[in-house]
């Protein structure tokens, strides 16, 4: 069965530390793989993808992934995380497995706390 | 560019009363999902249109959930009669184009149910 595993549920820093949470997938055939980002009180956005090609993506905020196919992970990693950058964080998967519909599979969240 | 809409932000029912869920999706888009999340869970898809057509509602509980997207823009999500186990929120998302596992998925604020 298609699964995405956060191994992480909450996770608290101080500002300036690194940080990476961890997702795996398992997922038969070709896969897309993303990270969304809630924070307070606003709607879940994009925060990074992969699609294909170079495995390690950047996207918005500092923020970058890196798909390593062998160990069926997209870690998310931001090296001085920041007070605004307490939110959740949903690491997804879809692909060709999916019948090509986009249908997205979500872990279940990692919630981070930055500490001022 | 206007995000997708969603209305009503909040609802609390009774069980056994029907509630009704509207989605407006980004002006344009083709495709629109509604995800279903559990508190402490990810989002779960219930249903996919492509312009007014089901592509995927393998995970809709048919016996109380319906959904249409008539003419291919609005979509409106029911459910009839609720149960307490529906208490959730109700995500709408909507991607351009009909590449599916390829699109980029934007997501709508929500409707946060609370079922008594």
């Amino acid at each position: 069965a298609q699964s995405v595993s956060q191994h992480n549920h909450h996770v608290i820093l101080s500002e300036a530390a690194s940080l990476e949470l961890g997702c795996n997938y398992s997922y038969g055939g070709t896969v897309n793989l993303f990270w969304y980002v809630q924070y307070p009180g606003q709607h879940l956005q994009l925060l990074l993808k992969y699609f294909s090609g170079d495995p390690l993506v950047k996207g918005i905020k500092g923020f970058e992934a890196e798909f390593i196919k062998s160990k069926f992970s997209f870690n998310l990693r931001k090296p001085s995380v920041q007070w605004s950058d307490t939110a959740e964080y949903f690491c997804a998967v879809n692909g060709l497995g999916s019948g090509n519909t986009g249908k997205l599979i979500f872990g279940q969240g990692t919630t981070l706390q930055v500490k001022p | 560019e206007a995000g997708v809409a969603q209305s009503p932000r909040y609802k609390i029912i009774e069980k056994r009363q029907s509630v009704a869920f509207w989605c407006n999706p980004i002006s344009g888009h083709a495709t629109l999902y509604w995800y279903q999340q559990i508190l402490g869970q990810g989002p779960k898809l219930l249903i996919q249109f492509q312009n007014n057509g089901v592509v995927d509602d393998s995970q809709l509980p048919k016996d109380r959930f319906s959904a249409e997207r008539l003419k291919g823009v609005d979509s409106t999500l029911k459910i009839q009669p609720a149960k307490l186990e529906d208490s959730a929120v109700y995500l709408c998302a909507s991607s351009l184009g009909s590449l599916g596992w390829r699109e980029t998925q934007y997501f709508g604020p929500g409707t946060r149910l609370l079922v008594l």
